[in-house]
């Protein structure tokens, strides 16, 4: 059973355009909501993280927006460059302890 | 360098070889994680360790895979009598506490079983 749900699984955006990653999640207990950014041949990186206290939290071009109620989590990534192609993962944890990863979205900014 | 090492970056083992992996996490960090990543998937969590105690295997998929941290630092994940759906790629990460604490990837091990 796949404890956190990611859509879309593929996402093309023009150079400048908004990319917009959606996650949803049902364990009430997950506490800690990362999204990470991941090359191909490389390890995942975190770009942006938040926990259930806050209804979004803003790091440079990318914004995290929460929505407890609706156990939803979304990805914002304004103004998107092609540096950006990579793909997406959204995770949610329980105190750290084991991270739950959503399948990935593959996204591809186009010039 | 700083980051997570793990080696080595690529293997390949015929069915039935016993296969070690290696991870060498951030120093001082406290906290271990072992991860598979199937091709097009996100990371699976196989195990977790709090310096050299492993907390959570629950994720390790049969008894064949093993894994340690004895001395709190490098990790080894072992794989007995590999088949061939054990192919993936094997990431390790690790953070300097629990509690939330970003977790830092190493660039995996790809795991090709023939």
């Amino acid at each position: 059973q796949q404890q956190v749900k990611q859509s879309p699984q593929s996402l093309i955006v023009q150079k400048g355009g908004i990319s917009i990653i959606n996650c949803a999640y049902e364990n009430t207990a997950f506490d800690y909501f990362p999204w990470y950014q991941q090359f191909p041949g490389k390890g995942p990186a975190l770009l942006i993280a938040i926990r259930p206290d806050v209804s979004e939290k803003k790091e440079g071009r990318f914004t995290i927006s929460f929505n407890k109620s609706a156990k939803q989590f979304s990805l914002h990534i304004m103004d998107s460059q092609p540096g950006d192609s990579a793909t997406y993962f959204c995770a949610a944890s329980i105190s750290g302890n084991q991270f739950y990863f959503g399948t990935g979205t593959s996204l591809t900014v186009i010039p | 360098g700083a980051g997570v090492s793990q080696s080595p970056r690529y293997k390949v083992a015929k069915r039935g070889q016993d296969v070690a992996l290696r991870c060498d996490p951030i120093s001082g960090h406290v906290s271990l994680f072992w991860y598979q990543q199937a091709l097009g998937q996100g990371p699976e969590f196989l195990t977790y360790f709090q310096n050299e105690a492993q907390l959570d295997k629950s994720g390790l998929p049969s008894d064949r895979f093993f894994a340690e941290r004895p001395e709190g630092s490098v990790s080894t994940l072992k794989i007995q009598r590999t088949q061939q759906e054990d192919s993936a790629v094997y990431l390790c990460a690790s953070s300097p506490e629990d509690s939330n604490q970003p977790q830092h990837f190493g660039d995996g091990t790809r795991l090709s079983i023939l």
